[in-house]
């Protein structure tokens, strides 16, 4: 089973800030990873996938990259809505998994 | 719009089988893996299995011996049978299509949350 990796946990930031989530697969994944918003007591919100690719809708401030085992989300500047919980999944092999998850809070 | 709505006991008691139905409705169906996920309180995501239009299966090792995914394509339903539950068991459980173009889960319920206790 591959096992995914995020860091921090959390962190603290101010709107404006420039804020980067780090994702790590426990074997090569290619490209096949994708990236989750869930905000407290929501499901989770389709945000980016083939590891650079934003889906329809989300804003340009984010913004993926990596490819192996290495990946990052970045928000270029946040927003007040961006505060959440963020998680990556990768699609390269059943079992499906996901990150940990990094709350992004309020500073 | 793809909308997705779970419905389930809410309270299920321990060594019980959970019965939980997903109900899709608003577009297309038949180019997703109709998938069950969960999260336990104050946890992350946990992938439990899928069912794929024609009625392939594909489950989460760590729960295969216990779960049974099955699929209504004419109700456009799909259904998850957990059982001999624990209090482990205890999360919100979301059904979620995946769309294999992008590997990705697109749409979720909004999720039910059960709870294992007697």
């Amino acid at each position: 089973d591959i096992q995914m990796t995020q860091s921090p946990s959390s962190l603290s930031a101010s709107v404006g800030d420039r804020v980067t989530i780090t994702c790590r697969a426990s074997q090569s994944i290619s490209n096949r990873l994708s990236w989750y918003q869930q905000k407290t007591g929501k499901a989770p919100k389709f945000l980016i996938y083939g590891a650079s690719n934003l889906q329809s809708g989300v804003p340009s401030r984010f913004s993926g990259s990596g490819s192996g085992t290495d990946f990052t989300l970045t928000i270029s500047s946040l927003q007040p809505e961006d505060f959440a919980t963020y998680y990556c999944q990768q699609g390269y092999s059943v079992p499906y998994s996901f990150g940990q998850g990094t709350r992004v809070e309020i500073k | 719009q793809v909308q997705l709505q779970e419905s389930g006991p809410g309270l299920v008691k321990p060594s019980e089988t959970l019965s939980l139905t997903c109900t899709v409705s608003g577009g297309s169906t038949n180019i997703y893996y109709w998938s069950w996920i969960r999260q336990p309180p104050g946890k992350g995501l946990e992938w439990i299995g899928y069912i794929y239009y024609g009625g392939s299966t594909n489950y989460n090792p760590s729960l295969k011996s216990r779960v049974t995914i099955s699929g209504d394509t004419s109700m456009n339903q799909f259904s998850l049978r957990l059982s001999s539950l624990t209090a482990a068991d205890t999360a919100v459980y979301y059904c979620a299509l995946y769309d294999i173009t992008v590997e990705s889960f697109l749409h979720w319920g909004q999720g039910s949350l059960i709870t294992v206790s007697s």
